[in-house]
């Protein structure tokens, strides 16, 4: 599995938006690039994922470059609600383990 | 949507114990898995599971065992607890096989272990 290095905390103000950048330079052909977030208490759930270019849903954007050695989580307007740890993973098909690693924790302010 | 249970929030026992984590999904997932969480180490997959009475092992299984008796259930088993392996507990399942796919998680067990 490919490893990913990503920042271990930022900060933010409401109503700024975030972007998060994921390392992943050894990513492979079959790779997807998938995100997570995990609120205090709670288990982690999906965000967005992707495979390459731009993908956007209600919650995120994803935005890869054509090496897809990086990933960027864009969080348009974060709200204190949005005070999470964020995981960068990659994977393929094949029945592989999913490695979460530490994650980044967002902390937003008033 | 898919529910993801797991029997308890909080759970305290004694070193020695042994200690049973269920969890129960409801939506015909082909694939379980049980995770440790604890302050700066992030997830660790402790056991998974592709198929009923199949089980695999993660990144740390000593100390731990599981039981895959029915699709929607998967146990996480420690046989005689001790003080290391106080932390928080996640089951999780996804449909197919693959790290691509979507895992849906449980809200957690937090375990004590005194």
């Amino acid at each position: 599995l490919a490893k990913t290095t990503q920042p271990i905390s930022m900060d933010s103000y409401e109503g700024q938006e975030v972007n998060i950048t994921c390392s992943h330079n050894n990513i492979a052909t079959n790779d997807y690039i998938t995100w997570y977030q995990q609120f205090p208490s709670q288990g982690p759930r999906f965000i967005i994922q992707g495979y390459k270019t731009k993908v956007t849903n209600e919650v995120a954007s994803l935005f890869i470059p054509a090496d897809r050695k990086s990933s960027t989580l864009s969080l348009p307007r974060v709200s204190l609600s949005d005070t999470a740890v964020y995981y960068c993973l990659v994977g393929d098909t094949g029945f592989q383990k999913l490695v979460f690693g530490t994650g980044t924790r967002l902390l937003v302010s008033p | 949507d898919v529910k993801v249970t797991q029997s308890s929030r909080y759970l305290v026992k004694r070193t020695g114990e042994k200690v049973f984590l269920e969890c129960v999904q409801d939506m015909d997932h082909e694939n379980m898995f049980w995770y440790r969480q604890d302050p700066g180490l992030g997830l660790r997959l402790i056991y998974f599971s592709y198929d009923v009475k199949m089980k695999e092992k993660g990144d740390i299984p000593e100390g731990y065992s599981v039981s895959r008796e029915k699709k929607e259930r998967f146990s996480l088993i420690l046989e005689s607890a001790s003080t290391n392996q106080t932390s928080m507990y996640l089951c999780a399942s996804s449909l197919n096989p693959g790290s691509q796919e979507t895992q849906y998680f449980g809200p957690g067990t937090r375990l004590l272990v005194l």
